[in-house]
């Protein structure tokens, strides 16, 4: 079946980078794009970015441009979402989620298939 | 705050129906999809509603969606205590060519 398993928990220092992994399997992984997703504790979802795992074109929301990097390593099926420069505003579960049209971007907002999430810490 | 607005909690009895509203723009949903998450607690997200009104398999009819104009409405009938959970609406926003989010409800099966 389709997965999408994430990496640990992290507690990094404010100002470290986190990167997080998510493993796919189940599914032609080029054949999608895949979201990154974040959630503060008690918060709303927050869309980070995509990116199409086909041709690794990105896209990345306003709020965390020139923070946020997704790249993908399609020998591993894997995407990953690194963030810099951590505050404890960014304390969160993040998600990788995909979306849910093959071959591109739908633009509809419909992730059909999440990870487990990642809870990154950001303390000192 | 949220570009998509939604009521902070709903309740109704087991066996009720409910509406959860979600309320944007032109440039959201006037303009675009709506699809409705359901986030039982410590889990993440699953795809309720897709394309406005559409269920992805293994979703029950009990779940439903629709819109008009710049508002969309999630309908659940049938209620039982396991659908206690946040909901949220999401859509694609054509201005800030982003994905967003409402804000989410809260769902309590009293």
């Amino acid at each position: 079946q389709v997965q999408l398993v994430q990496s640990g928990a992290e507690v990094k220092n404010p100002g470290a980078s986190v990167k997080v992994s998510c493993s796919t399997s189940g599914y032609t992984f080029t054949s999608y794009v895949m979201h990154w997703v974040r959630q503060a504790p008690g918060q709303r979802l927050e869309w980070m970015g995509w990116i199409n795992a086909g041709n690794g074109n990105t896209k990345y929301a306003q709020k965390f441009q020139g923070r946020v990097t997704i790249i993908r390593d399609t020998s591993a099926s894997t995407a990953y979402m690194e963030l810099s420069s951590l505050r404890s505003e960014d304390t969160a579960v993040f998600y990788c989620a995909r979306d849910s049209c093959s071959g591109g971007v739908c633009y509809t907002g419909a992730f059909d298939i999440w990870g487990q999430g990642t809870m990154v810490t950001v303390s000192s | 705050q949220s570009v998509l607005t939604q009521p902070p909690s709903v309740s109704a009895a087991p066996g009720q129906k409910v509406t959860i509203s979600c309320s944007g723009s032109s440039s959201n949903i006037g303009n675009n999809y709506v699809s409705w998450y359901q986030q039982l607690p410590g889990t993440a997200p699953k795809l309720l509603i897709y394309e406005n009104n559409k269920r992805p398999s293994g979703i029950p009819d009990r779940f439903s969606g629709s819109k008009s104009g710049t508002s969309a409405t999630l309908g659940i009938t049938g209620l039982q205590t396991g659908d206690e959970a946040d909901f949220y609406c999401g859509t694609w926003d054509s201005s800030l060519s982003a994905v967003v989010f409402g804000g989410g409800t809260k769902l309590t099966v009293l």
